[in-house]
């Protein structure tokens, strides 16, 4: 089941927040954030796993609750670089992380 | 260290036909992912290879294969295809099977008319 991305496209002027959520029907061990931008390839932002580690390599925060089974991505003071479609995913099987379901995705577009 | 490459990049098939597509990972990454993307169904998992074996399998009809060779490339066919075939096929790279990060390729756009 492919996990369920809010909202669909946001619009953002420079200096604004935004969260994207990600929530899925299964249970969740871990979430995967990606960002691909117009016509290039899905870049990896962060990882969330179960019991609350965060691997990431971007000034981006995320939280992951595995009750609600849901994980929301934080952009904080976004710049025009932040453009792009933001993709969550969700791992097929619970053992084996390199294959992921994503979400439809979040259009965010960050404007002057 | 070089990325992800695929060919070829764009690709123009007529409905029948069958087409292979071409992955090559980051050097010593030995787990290969495919892909694909449309604009309705968003990025869906194709299939997975590690070893030269398929690990995982999306669901897709068996018109779609793939195989992984020994030095890690990997390569995806379609057979006998259809217009709703159509899309960005992308191909994902990560160190081995239990990696969280995966790198992905440009893609191989294919269009079927």
């Amino acid at each position: 089941q492919q996990p369920v991305q809010s909202p669909q496209a946001v619009i953002l002027r420079e200096g604004e927040d935004a969260v994207i959520n990600c929530s899925s029907s299964k249970a969740l061990y871990s979430v995967h954030w990606y960002r691909q931008k117009h016509g290039e390839a899905p870049v990896f932002l962060m990882i969330l796993l179960k019991g609350g580690e965060q691997k990431g390599h971007e000034k981006i925060s995320a939280s992951f609750n595995e009750k609600k089974q849901q994980s929301s991505l934080y952009l904080t003071a976004s710049q025009l670089s932040y453009s792009g479609t933001y993709f969550c995913g969700t791992p097929i099987n619970t053992g084996t992380a390199s294959k992921l379901t994503f979400g439809t995705g979040t259009r965010l577009q960050v404007t002057l | 260290k070089a990325g992800v490459t695929q060919t070829p990049r764009y690709l123009i098939k007529t409905r029948g036909q069958q087409v292979t597509l071409s992955c090559s990972p980051i050097s010593g990454h030995r787990s290969v992912s495919w892909y694909q993307q449309t604009p309705g169904q968003g990025l869906q998992f194709l299939f997975e290879y590690f070893s030269e074996t398929q690990r995982n399998k999306g669901n897709f009809p068996g018109r779609f294969s793939g195989r992984q060779f020994s030095n890690s490339r990997s390569e995806m066919n379609v057979s006998t295809l259809e217009l709703g075939d159509s899309a960005l096929y992308l191909c994902a790279s990560s160190r081995d099977a239990s990696s969280y990060e995966q790198y992905f390729g440009p893609g191989t756009r294919l269009t079927v008319t």
